[in-house]
């Protein structure tokens, strides 16, 4: 079962700032926090992971809490190509090990 | 694109029937895995093979097999086909070493239709 919480669903205003929240309070110390976004039935697509500190890369950044308990996805300035449904996954890194199991996600819905 | 391969895209085959779908990875990664999309289920993994070996295993059916070639090429077979098997399959890879990078990036997926 996947080890995340996430909401349903979530709306945007093209051009603001998306949030997404994730809950992972079971997360393991040697687990990271993934995100994936999957653009209706295309591959799910890479966006960024983290350990414990915050990261940022070209698509978004990832705030991680102190606790390690939640997370956020911040897309900094939505797009409508960025209307998707986004996975968090916990998983741990590194080796032959680590596959990802998803949830339902959020389906993020970016409007004009 | 992200540098994994998936064919055929598009396979409309009859129950009972077999087929297989292909996956090669990308370039330097051990690691080759394989999910199942269908409308009521989401994504759903099924199995992991790493450099040749099965790693791990998820929800696969037995008349779904799988294998990694030494080239690092995999096949999912599915036999005994049923309609409730039309689903979007989807490999996946990922570099398997602790410094080579493990993120795990997706292909395009097929498109299994049962008729």
């Amino acid at each position: 079962d996947a080890k995340t919480t996430q909401p349903p669903s979530m709306d945007c205003a093209e051009g603001r700032a998306a949030n997404l929240p994730c809950n992972h309070s079971t997360i393991s110390g040697n687990e990271y926090v993934y995100w994936y976004r999957q653009i209706h039935s295309q591959g799910p697509q890479y966006i960024i992971h983290g350990l414990k500190n915050n990261e940022t890369n070209e698509m978004a950044s990832l705030i991680i809490t102190e606790d390690r308990k939640s997370s956020t996805l911040i897309l900094p300035h939505a797009t409508l190509r960025d209307t998707a449904v986004y996975y968090c996954i916990v998983r741990v890194y590194g080796g032959s090990q680590g596959n990802l199991i998803f949830g339902k996600g959020t389906k993020l819905s970016v409007k004009p | 694109d992200s540098g994994v391969t998936q064919t055929p895209k598009h396979l409309i085959t009859a129950t009972g029937q077999r087929v297989t779908l292909r996956c090669s990875p990308r370039s330097g990664d051990l690691s080759v895995y394989w999910y199942q999309q269908s409308l009521d289920q989401g994504l759903q993994f099924l199995i992991q093979y790493y450099n040749g070996e099965e790693r791990a295993k998820g929800n696969i059916l037995e008349r779904f097999s799988a294998q990694q070639f030494p080239d690092l090429h995999s096949e999912l077979n599915l036999s005994s086909l049923e309609l409730g098997d039309s689903a979007l399959y989807f490999c996946a890879s990922s570099g398997g070493g602790l410094l080579s990078g493990n993120t795990i990036y997706f292909g395009e997926g097929s498109w299994l239709t049962v008729v």
